[in-house]
């Protein structure tokens, strides 16, 4: 069993703040980090797969950076918006997949 | 475009009884996997295959079992159904392996009484 860490486990912030989680796991035999965005009654979407250490990704107001040497990965929304409200995953891939529990962000108008 | 498409969406069972847990998707992807998701616990891998004819134990493989004799299909069979198999269970796929992202089907929630 591999550990993989989400911290906070629940954001409430309000419309337009900024706001970052993170994602810790063991850094020995690391492959992949994925982020996963998952609404209510929907199913996980992808967001980002990165790889290499130092990665950045970004898709419209969200970003994510890599640290594979000490085994952490930041997500950030900036300018957070009402429709940003959902749990975001991140999922380590060594040589099978290992989510953590997931952020729960709302956002309030 | 179908994508990952999971049946049923919902099923109660009784305890001991068998039932297997459809997925097919149409993307021609290698990689197919059955996670599990319980409250306040986030997805468990139960069992994965890398393509037709190859299938590997996740993290939770006890009680169920899995086959892959197309690319498309990749159903999950519980055998005798217990408390504990109580869970909603998500399907995905993906073209390769870790590096690229997995499309998710919508789940089936399974209860098992």
């Amino acid at each position: 069993i591999l550990n993989v860490e989400q911290s906070p486990q629940s954001l409430h912030v309000q419309e337009g703040d900024s706001t970052n989680f993170t994602c810790s796991f063991p850094s020995s035999n690391f492959y992949a980090l994925h982020w996963y965005r998952w609404e209510t009654a929907k199913s996980p979407e992808a967001l980002f797969v990165m790889t290499l250490n130092g990665d950045e990704k970004k898709k419209g107001q969200i970003s994510a950076t890599l640290n594979t040497k000490e085994g952490y990965s930041y997500l950030y929304i900036k300018g957070s918006q009402p429709e940003d409200s959902a749990t975001y995953l991140c999922a380590r891939y060594g040589n099978q997949f290992y989510f953590g529990t997931g952020t729960s962000l709302t956002v309030i108008p | 475009n179908a994508g990952v498409t999971q049946t049923p969406k919902f099923r109660i069972l009784k305890i001991g009884q068998s039932m297997t847990l459809q997925c097919t998707q149409d993307m021609n992807h290698n990689y197919m996997y059955w996670y599990r998701q319980d409250p306040g616990m986030g997805l468990k891998l139960i069992y994965y295959s890398v393509g037709a004819g190859i299938t590997d134990k996740g993290e939770v493989p006890n009680g169920y079992n899995v086959s892959r004799s197309t690319t498309e299909d990749f159903p999950l069979r519980l055998e005798l159904a217990a408390p504990s198999q109580t869970s909603v269970y998500f399907c995905a796929s993906s073209d390769t392996g870790g590096n690229q992202p997995q499309h998710f089907g919508d789940g089936t929630r399974l209860s098992i009484l």
